[in-house]
């Protein structure tokens, strides 16, 4: 157990629809990434948050967003769904200072 | 652009042997590398990380080798047992230092009885 936490583990939705995701951090650590993982994309960073400020962005659509609040928890809101947005959606954490990220169980979303 | 990629998508070894799971990095700015290992239905999991400035570093039955005059980094698992069987996947910092993760497309180590 890394420590990270997400919900939910599983969403099952429709194209067109919103979604948001819940990550909390390990107690401490300040930043947090999310990362898209699909079977033809591969690990793919989406966007870092460092004590509730955007830090780095990777290939992100303009249809997803994301927030880090007060409390270092961080949501990442997707919309519009496409089909193709069905993936495993991981939320990492790390301690200020270290590279090392500590990834989450994942929420598996599905969109049909 | 940039990328990261393993030579080997699938590395079958028979339990108690040493495994090998190589990776090709593109990215000459990178000076962080990490490997994960991630099981079925489960987040990426650390093993092992190493700085530029490092060309070996050692961990509990893992050893990370670094050739940056190649780009290379591979990830030795000594006395591989069942557990270790799953996806490992390599990943670099890119850009200089910055903490977004490059990942490879990940080697499947399968541990055969």
């Amino acid at each position: 157990d890394s420590g990270v936490t997400q919900t939910p583990k599983h969403l099952i939705t429709a194209t067109g629809q919103r979604v948001t995701l819940r990550c909390s951090p390990r107690s401490g650590d300040l930043s947090v990434y999310w990362y898209q993982q699909s079977l033809d994309q591969g690990l793919q960073f989406l966007i870092q948050y460092y004590n509730g400020e955007e830090r780095a962005k990777g290939n992100i659509l303009e249809r997803f967003s994301a927030q880090q609040f007060p409390d270092l928890h961080s949501e990442l809101n997707l919309s519009s769904l496409e089909l193709g947005d069905s993936a495993l959606y991981f939320c990492a954490s790390s301690p200020r200072g270290y590279n090392e990220q500590f990834f989450g169980p994942g929420t598996r979303l599905t969109v049909l | 652009g940039e990328s990261v990629g393993l030579h080997l998508p699938t590395l079958s070894v028979q339990e108690g042997d040493n495994s090998i799971i190589n990776c090709a990095y593109s990215n000459s700015a990178s000076d962080y590398f990490i490997w994960y290992k991630q099981e079925s239905g489960k987040g990426p999991q650390f093993i092992i990380d190493i700085r530029s400035n490092m060309d070996k570093r050692q961990g509990q039955r893992v050893t990370v080798l670094l050739n940056k005059t190649v780009k290379h980094l591979s990830l030795q698992i000594a006395a591989t047992q069942p557990g270790d069987s799953a996806v490992y996947f390599c990943a670099e910092n890119g850009e200089g230092g910055g903490n977004k993760l490059t990942f490879g497309t990940g080697t499947q180590l399968k541990v055969e009885l």
